[in-house]
């Protein structure tokens, strides 16, 4: 597509529960980028990959939290048991790699609300 | 790890107005990027300068990387310019992640 898109625009869940979240970077695009943002913030780093590997996933909050990208193109994040404080907005972004081509363009992002 | 501050947090606008927002990090730069958020929550690419200036219409930004500031400026603002401007970078020799500033949040009356 042209840009990066995100399902499901909106997720609702229960506290407890297992959600994952999809992200189709810009075709083409090698790096794939994870953040969070909650309400009033700047958008948080979660995790990067560079093809099909993590490379760095300092991001994440806690062990509930799991990225992949298993061919190196679309990306599901995953958390387990959901707490109320994962409720945020998980944005999406892809670029052609780094430095030069390092410019990120982001998805419109998933509203996660867990109840 | 490298800090973002931005000026001012708010900034309100009668239509026409011209304005100036600036970005401050602690630390050498690969990479600055300026957003607009729009009332959606979509981040809106405006800017990739992590040097230089560039000019795209109504819109400008300047980063003078040596002294690690980046400006950017808005003239004759229309209410359609509303919403949150991010300022955010990537620190040289580290991870390729943006570190985001808390935004400035432009309000332009018409």
């Amino acid at each position: 597509g042209a840009g990066v898109s995100q399902t499901p625009s909106n997720k609702v869940t229960e506290k407890g529960k297992y959600v994952e979240l999809r992200c189709d970077p810009i075709s083409g695009h090698t790096a794939l980028y994870w953040y969070r943002q909650s309400l009033g913030q700047g958008p948080e780093f979660l995790i990067y990959f560079q093809g099909t590997g993590a490379a760095d996933d300092s991001g994440l909050p806690n062990d509930r939290f799991f990225a992949v990208r298993p061919e190196g193109s679309v990306s599901t994040l995953k958390i387990q048991r959901t707490e109320r404080g994962d409720s945020a907005v998980y944005l999406c972004a892809s670029s052609w790699g780094t430095s030069d081509v390092g410019e990120q363009f982001f998805g419109p992002g998933t509203r996660l609300t867990v109840l | 790890g490298i800090q973002v501050e931005q000026s001012p947090p708010d900034l309100i606008l009668q239509e026409g107005a011209n304005s100036t927002l600036r970005c401050n990090f602690s630390d050498s730069v690969n990479n600055l990027q300026w957003f607009h958020q729009n009332p959606w929550g979509q981040l809106i690419n405006l800017f990739y300068i992590p040097s230089g200036t560039k000019q795209n219409g109504r819109l400008s930004a300047t980063t003078v990387a040596t002294e690690r500031y980046s400006l950017l400026y808005i003239s004759s603002s229309q209410t359609t310019d509303s919403g949150v401007y991010f300022c955010a970078v990537v620190a040289q020799g580290g991870s390729e992640k943006l570190v985001f500033g808390k935004g400035t949040k432009l309000t332009v009356n018409p």
